[in-house]
């Protein structure tokens, strides 16, 4: 079984602020880590993803990620936030694809609000 | 590489009528899923394909629910006698065969909104 907790369903910050959004996941297997964004009225774009290797993971848009195995955590980040960034994220977790299905679990979403 | 395409994207129907969404996954993906995202949460798995097989169907899929994927490319999800509570986007999503990272990561598309009055 596999979940995913992301606290704070709203998050605000100031332009050019730190971005700090937190996602601990659970999963009996070795986890694969996702965050997607999705903007008003549109599907999920990929921001970052984990598999294996180096736990500090960089996206686009200037984000980045970093797992931490020991506190179960994959907490999305960005030194400074642009009115760009403000959207919906999603925490996602899958474990290690058997016979080809990668079962992905989504959190509740995190609405980031930047503030002039 | 033109991405997951979904139509219609918006639907708006009457209770009890049947609509059909179709799904078009990136070409050299040969896994489909459904998902569904009502306000306010994250999306929820509904069903999954492998080519022209159904592996997988959630507890959501209801009786009132049907995918396929005829062909093993695109997929419909058909919902018979909607209800209010179908009110939802539906995401389709596809990846191609776990072969090292990439295999692991699923690719959505934009989405169908349904609304039932």
């Amino acid at each position: 079984a596999q979940s995913v907790t992301q606290l704070g369903s709203h998050v605000s910050v100031s332009e050019g602020a730190l971005v700090l959004l937190r996602c601990n996941y659970s999963s009996s297997v070795p986890p694969y880590l996702f965050w997607y964004v999705q903007y008003p009225n549109q599907g999920l774009q990929l921001l970052l993803k984990y598999t294996t290797g180096a736990t500090l993971v960089k996206g686009i848009n200037g984000f980045e990620a970093e797992f931490k195995k020991s506190e179960t955590s994959f907490h999305l980040t960005k030194p400074s936030a642009h009115m760009s960034d403000a959207a919906e994220y999603f925490c996602a977790v899958s474990g290690y694809p058997s016979g080809g299905y990668q079962k992905v679990t989504f959190g509740i979403g995190t609405k980031l609000q930047v503030i002039p | 590489d033109t991405g997951v395409s979904q139509n219609p994207r918006h639907k708006i129907t009457k209770r009890g009528q049947n609509v059909t969404f179709r799904c078009d996954p990136i070409s050299e993906h040969n896994r489909l899923y459904w998902y569904r995202q009502t306000l306010g949460q994250g999306p929820e798995f509904l069903t999954y394909f492998q080519n022209e097989a159904q592996l997988e169907k959630s507890r959501l899929l209801s009786d009132r629910f049907s995918a396929e994927r005829p062909k093993g490319s695109f997929s419909t999800l058909e919902i018979q006698r909607t209800e209010q509570g179908d009110s939802a986007m539906y995401l389709c999503a596809s990846s191609s065969p776990p072969q090292g990272a990439e295999g692991n990561t699923i690719y959505f598309g934009e989405g169908s909104w349904l609304t039932v009055v």
